[in-house]
């Protein structure tokens, strides 16, 4: 699976958008791009995901670049509940669906 | 409501004592998981099951066992736990391990201490 890359930590108002950067450059055309996040020790709760098209959902909005380089997962009204770990998972085919979190961005959103 | 639901929650127990983690999912999902997250190591997959009586070694498997009887549940046994056995245990489901669209599912968690 790709490897992927994420800023330890962001701060966001609450209100605001929260935009999550990642950077999974050695994708491949079959691998699809996952974000989870953990609250606090919490089960990891699933997000969004996508393979080359911008997607969303009631929690949130995903933007792949054209080159699927990179994406950004957008939470467009943050809130107090938000502050969590975000993970940016790339994953590929294979027979144990393993899912391998890296550090992940810590977000915090203030009052 | 669609989950998946984990127990205990919370255990103690000491060095060598038979323990048991249950995993039941409601989805009708094939594909369960178990994974154990460590301080700095992140996520790691002990066991993994495709289907009915199909399972599979993950990363670190050593002290493990598994079982697969039901489409429904996954339980986790320590046979003889030790310390090294400490930490908080997730078990995920999905609809199948061949469909990548469709995302895994995580239970609330179990933290075990290994006395």
């Amino acid at each position: 699976d790709a490897k992927t890359t994420q800023p330890p930590s962001m701060d966001c108002a609450e209100g605001r958008a929260a935009n999550l950067p990642c950077n999974h450059s050695t994708i491949s055309g079959n691998e699809y791009v996952y974000w989870y996040r953990q609250i606090h020790s919490q089960g990891p709760q699933y997000i969004i995901h996508g393979l080359k098209n911008n997607e969303t959902n009631e929690m949130a909005s995903l933007i792949i670049t054209e080159d699927r380089k990179s994406s950004t997962l957008i939470l467009p009204h943050a809130t107090l509940r938000d502050t969590a770990v975000y993970y940016c998972i790339v994953i590929s085919g294979g027979s144990n669906y393993k899912l391998t979190f890296g550090k992940g961005t810590l977000l915090t959103v203030n009052p | 409501e669609a989950q998946v639901t984990q127990n205990p929650r919370y255990l103690i127990t000491v060095t060598g004592k038979k323990l048991t983690v249950t995993c039941s999912q409601n989805m009708n999902h094939e594909y369960m998981s178990w994974y154990r997250q460590d301080p700095g190591l992140g996520l790691r997959q002990i066991y993994y099951s495709m289907n009915v009586e199909v399972t599979d070694k993950g990363d670190v498997p050593e002290g493990y066992k598994v079982s697969r009887k039901e489409k429904r549940n996954f339980p986790l046994i320590l046979e003889s736990p030790s310390p090294n056995q400490t930490s908080l245990y997730f078990c995920a489901s999905s609809f199948s391990n061949l469909y990548l669209n469709q995302p895994q599912h995580f239970g609330d968690g179990t933290r075990l201490s290994i006395l």
